[in-house]
Order: C-alpha cells, then structure tokens, then sequence
C-alpha cells in the first residue's frame, strides 16, 4: 500500500524567512505533485516531477525529487504572506492504468507572519 | 472562467437520502475522476472514470457510490445512502497534458454536509 507522509504538517514562519517542506513515499512511483489549496478553495496545480533529480521553480518555490530515498521537497524562499496556505503533495499509485490516481499527504499549513 | 464547473456547491441532507454531484467540463474529455476531502484532512481518491466506464476505483467507492455521464457532458457522483461520514468536499477533475505529464485540474468542489 502507497503510503504519503508530509513534515511538519503545520508551519507558522515569518515573512522573508526559508523553509523547506518534505514529502516522503512507501513505494516507487513514476510522478510526484504539489498542489497548493487556499482556505475552503480547490486545488492549484504547482508542479510536476518526473524523474530522479527534477529540480522545478515558480517565484519563490522550489521543489525537488530525490527518487531513491523517495523524498520530494519543496522549498520556500524569502516567504511572504501570499503563500500562506496548504501544501499537498501527492504520488501517483504504482501500477496505475488511469494515469491520475493519486495518493496524496496529509498537507502542510504555512502561514507565513508579516 | 474554470475548466471543470461543479454543482451544487454545497449540499445539505438527511442521512439516508441520495445525493447527486455534478461535474460539467468545458472541454471534451474522456478521462475523469472524483477526490473528496473530510474537513481538514487529507485529499483521497475515489474513482477515476474513462469513456463512461469506471476505470479504478479505491476502497472509499463501495457499493452506495455510483459515477455515471447521463447525457455525454455532465458527470455525475451519486451517492444512494448518505450516511454521517459521507461528510466531505467532493472535487471533480480532469486529466489534461502539462510539461509532458498528465496533471489533474480540479473544480472548485461541492460541500456535502450530511445530518
């Protein structure tokens, strides 16, 4: 069984500060996501990692995947109060004929202070 | 204007009544897939549906859910027996191509609150 585990699960932080947020998995998998979820809203697409050593960037995210310790991160920098949210990753299911069945992490609440 | 519309956006209901999620898609796809969220917890997979068959489905999705695309455009979760945990955001999705993986877009999810 696929198993997602999320660190820290909540993350209170000052702006302007780094922090990284770390996703690890049970299992192989061909795909890892990060989703981003405000308050009572739906999931945003951030990114897709494909292969061992991905590294990808947007403004002030980065993540990464590590798939022989099979830990994906996703790192913040200079946080600003903007990104206060829940992160998710999520890993694609081994053996998965649709394509998107995902198994994702409990999430990790940033709140970043001014 | 999003890609993948749901309806309603939040449902009230006895237990034991039938619920039925909409989720309609502005572009043509085939591939389609329900997620549901009990509050403050983690998103889990429900079913993913292709050219209106089910195609996988996780333990979550016994006997009294039921997907179905009744007119070719809308997708539909039906649930026959609400019962109390059946509590949750439910998102509809989308499967589309993105930096040459296939990334799922949600819709903005309908509430269900079942008392």
């Amino acid at each position: 069984e696929l198993k997602v585990e999320q660190n820290p699960l909540f993350l209170s932080m000052q702006e302007g500060k780094n922090y990284t947020i770390y996703c690890n998995y049970s299992t192989t998998s061909d795909r890892l996501y990060w989703y981003r979820q405000d308050p009572g809203k739906s999931l945003e697409s951030l990114f897709v990692l494909l292969s061992n050593g991905a590294v990808k960037q947007e403004g002030r995210l980065m993540a990464s995947l590590d798939t022989k310790a099979r830990l994906s991160t996703l790192h913040i920098t200079a946080a600003v109060h903007d990104l206060s949210a829940t992160y998710f990753c999520a890993v694609l299911h081994p053996h998965n004929n649709a394509g998107n069945m995902l198994t994702f992490g409990g999430g990790t609440r940033l709140m970043v202070k001014p | 204007e999003p890609e993948v519309t749901q309806t309603p956006s939040h449902q009230v209901t006895q237990m034991g009544q039938e619920v039925i999620l909409r989720c309609v898609p502005i572009s043509n796809h085939l591939y389609f897939y329900w997620y549901r969220q009990i509050l403050g917890q983690k998103v889990e997979f429900l079913v993913s549906f292709y050219n209106n068959e089910i195609s996988e489905k996780s333990e979550i999705f016994d006997d009294q859910f039921s997907v179905e695309r009744p007119d070719g455009s809308n997708f539909t979760l039906k649930i026959r027996s609400t019962k109390l945990e059946d509590s949750a955001m439910y998102f509809c999705a989308k499967g589309q191509e993105n930096s040459g993986a296939n990334v799922l877009t949600f819709g903005a999810g309908s509430r269900l609150t079942v008392l």
